[in-house]
């Protein structure tokens, strides 16, 4: 059974860019979360969507969005990069909303230059 | 407000010499409480799920258990290859995971 893939696994961008991020989940899981991880923070929760509505949402300003579709994958968007935005930002799925383990994918490395 | 904190924040034991890991939470209404492992550059892979004080569970040489305010992960006899950082995570009312910031294992031969 495949696991939870995120693309693209590297990326580096310039400041006031943009970047998005994809998600594909675990086959028959709905419901996609997205944290971001720094050394100094830990994992901080992004959002929540389940099916293609955002169910939690974490203290991120509006830069960061996401959505979902129909086939529950996955995007997150992040504009006007900061260099505060470097991190690895990781997907995780899960059967349904609010209940549940969540498992991870490997996650994509962001640099902000 | 709900949180996690996990100690130590980083442990050095010698191979075979037994431990545990420690995780104090305070949360909204606890809809269970999850351990995960991480490697270096690679995501938190899911080791457990507790749900009530008094649960325990057990994987190869983990167990972990839960009380009202903590839990712990203990491991037996630990081999060079458990080595990674294990995540603490609580789950509220709402349904969002609140993580630890995790306490990072070396284990020498």
């Amino acid at each position: 059974k495949a696991g939870v893939t995120q693309t693209p696994r590297y990326l580096i961008k310039t400041r006031g860019q943009q970047v998005t991020l994809s998600c594909s989940p675990i086959s028959g899981h709905r419901s996609v979360s997205w944290y971001q991880q720094t050394p100094g923070q830990g994992l901080q929760f992004l959002f929540e969507y389940f099916s293609e509505t955002q169910r939690n949402k974490g203290n991120f300003p509006g830069r960061f969005s996401g959505r979902q579709f129909s086939n529950s994958r996955s995007e997150m968007n992040v504009s006007t990069l900061e260099l505060g935005d470097s991190a690895l930002y990781l997907c995780a799925s899960r059967r349904e909303a609010n209940t549940g383990e969540l498992f991870f994918g490997e996650g994509s490395r962001l640099t902000v230059l | 407000e709900d949180q996690v904190t996990q100690s130590p924040e980083a442990l050095r034991l010698q191979e075979g010499e037994s431990s545990s890991l420690n995780c104090s939470y305070t949360v909204s209404g606890l809809r269970g409480l999850f351990w995960y492992r991480q490697d270096p550059g690679k995501g938190p892979e899911f080791l457990f799920t507790l749900y009530s004080a008094g649960e325990e569970k057990e994987k190869e040489r983990l167990k972990a258990t839960l009380t009202k305010k903590e839990s712990f992960l203990h491991i037996t006899a630990p081999k060079p290859e458990d080595s990674a950082t294990y995540l603490c995570a609580v789950q509220n009312q709402g349904g969002k995971l609140i993580f630890g910031q995790g306490t990072e294992l070396s284990v020498k031969p």
